[in-house]
């Protein structure tokens, strides 16, 4: 069963930096290029970036580029979202979701407020 | 900066067709643009729909087509049942690497 399980979401300063962690089973994440996507609870969705099979090529949505850095552990079957210069304008709920996307994670909450 | 429509709401009776669309700022959506539909319910993950336009997920009902019409990209539903109720995402990419946006998404009520 292909699982996607987020972490690392908590409260967090405006400025600060954070770290989420996307943990994949159930399938060979080698195989997959992966997305992280953000929500707003209650809002909509929003794409946030995307790294290739081999980590090779990474793309990122224009306001978090520059800012957030998204990279992968194939061996450890992780995808990560490093995220600097946090902004209260990047609250909500991060997902992690493979390929198309097909399958998603039930996503890891982020806060940004002082 | 590029944006992506969607109708904000529609509202359909139980057993009739619907049919979202998604269209873009920057002109016709083509298969080039790999249009992604998604289905949301409240408290819940996006649950994938269609891929590549048209192009039904393992798990996805007959119920659920896509296609491309008029310049856009659509979603049809078929006999439409009340947990159908929810909303709905599409999602384009652009440029290279990919870029995706998603539209604001369309709340579909059935009544």
């Amino acid at each position: 069963e292909v699982q996607l399980v987020e972490s690392g979401g908590t409260l967090v300063q405006p400025g600060g930096s954070l770290r989420l962690s996307c943990a994949a089973s159930g399938f060979t994440l080698s195989n997959f290029w992966m997305h992280w996507v953000r929500q707003i609870p209650g809002r909509g969705l929003f794409w946030l970036s995307r790294i290739s099979d081999d980590g090779n090529t990474r793309s990122y949505a224009d306001s978090v580029k520059g800012r957030f850095t998204i990279s992968r552990d194939n061996a450890k079957n992780m995808v990560f979202l490093e995220m600097n210069s946090l902004k209260a304008e990047d609250t909500g709920v991060y997902y992690c979701a493979r390929d198309n996307p097909d399958y998603w994670g039930h996503g890891t909450l982020v806060t940004v407020s002082s | 900066q590029t944006v992506v429509t969607q109708e904000p709401s529609l509202t359909v009776s139980p057993g009739g067709t619907v049919t979202l669309t998604c269209a873009s700022s920057t002109g016709a959506v083509t298969n080039d643009h790999y249009p992604n539909w998604f289905q949301q319910k409240p408290g819940q993950a996006p649950w994938a729909l269609i891929y590549s336009a048209s192009r039904p997920h393992s798990w996805t009902p007959a119920r659920f087509s896509g296609s491309l019409l008029g310049g856009r990209a659509a979603l049809t539903l078929s006999d439409v049942q009340p947990d159908d109720e929810a909303d709905y995402y599409c999602l384009l990419y652009y440029g290279a690497p990919l870029v995706g946006i998603f539209g604001g998404g369309t709340k579909l009520t059935v009544l």
